[in-house]
């Protein structure tokens, strides 16, 4: 238990279903992030928020949009994804230059 | 633009040899460098962290060392055993919140 928290686990869906991944974290964190781990490659940074705020977004597909309504809370929502979108996507928190993961939501685009 | 690699990519060694892991970064200003492991389909647990102002951090058969003037990071392990086999990442903190990882090394330890 790392005190970050990502559900679901697994999320099959369709290219035209919409769909929300959530992560919770319970550390008291200042910044929390979105990562894309797809295979045999490295993980990409997908958005970082500090204190609720959105500070870096790398250039990702407007099918993927985050939200995040607090500091403990942060949301990926996924609509009309592509198979290659099918990955590990990992939620992270962080403060004072110590990072912690979830657990990660294995996400399969039919 | 920081840049962070891990060399070698892949490590295959016996049980019960040390070992030494490696990872290098372009940009000396780090905040704080941090490494991680990872098992197949699962997240990142996090192993050690140096802070820019130490030389080295322990915890039980890990060791890692951090020098900041030639940019590089070491993670010895001690003793190998066959439940160290995972992928071993390193992440520099650009700041106190931008990470920069490595490609990671995936380490297989043989009984």
């Amino acid at each position: 238990e790392t005190g970050v928290t990502q559900t679901p686990r697994h999320l099959v869906m369709g290219m035209t279903n919409k769909k929300s991944l959530k992560c919770e974290q319970h550390l008291g964190h200042n910044a929390m992030y979105w990562y894309k781990q797809s295979a045999k490659k490295p993980l990409e940074l997908m958005f970082v928020y500090s204190l609720e705020e959105r500070v870096e977004n790398n250039s990702v597909p407007s099918r993927f949009s985050p939200e995040c309504p607090n500091s403990s809370h942060l949301f990926l929502h996924l609509h009309t994804l592509q198979p290659e979108d099918s990955a590990l996507y990992l939620c992270a928190s962080s403060q004072g230059g110590l990072a912690f993961f979830g657990q990660g939501t294995r996400l399969t685009v039919v | 633009k920081q840049e962070v690699t891990q060399i070698p990519a892949a490590l295959s060694v016996p049980e019960g040899e040390n070992l030494v892991l490696n990872c290098s970064f372009t940009d000396s200003a780090i905040y704080n460098l941090q490494w991680f492991r990872q098992d197949p389909g699962k997240g990142l647990t996090s192993l050690l962290l140096i802070q820019s102002s130490q030389r080295e951090q322990t915890s039980g058969r890990l060791n890692a060392s951090l020098d900041k003037s030639s940019g590089r990071s070491t993670l010895y392990i001690a003793a190998s055993q066959p439940g160290d086999s995972a992928t071993y990442l390193c992440a520099a903190f650009q700041g106190a919140q931008k990470l920069v990882f490595g490609q990671g090394t995936r380490l297989t330890i043989n009984p």
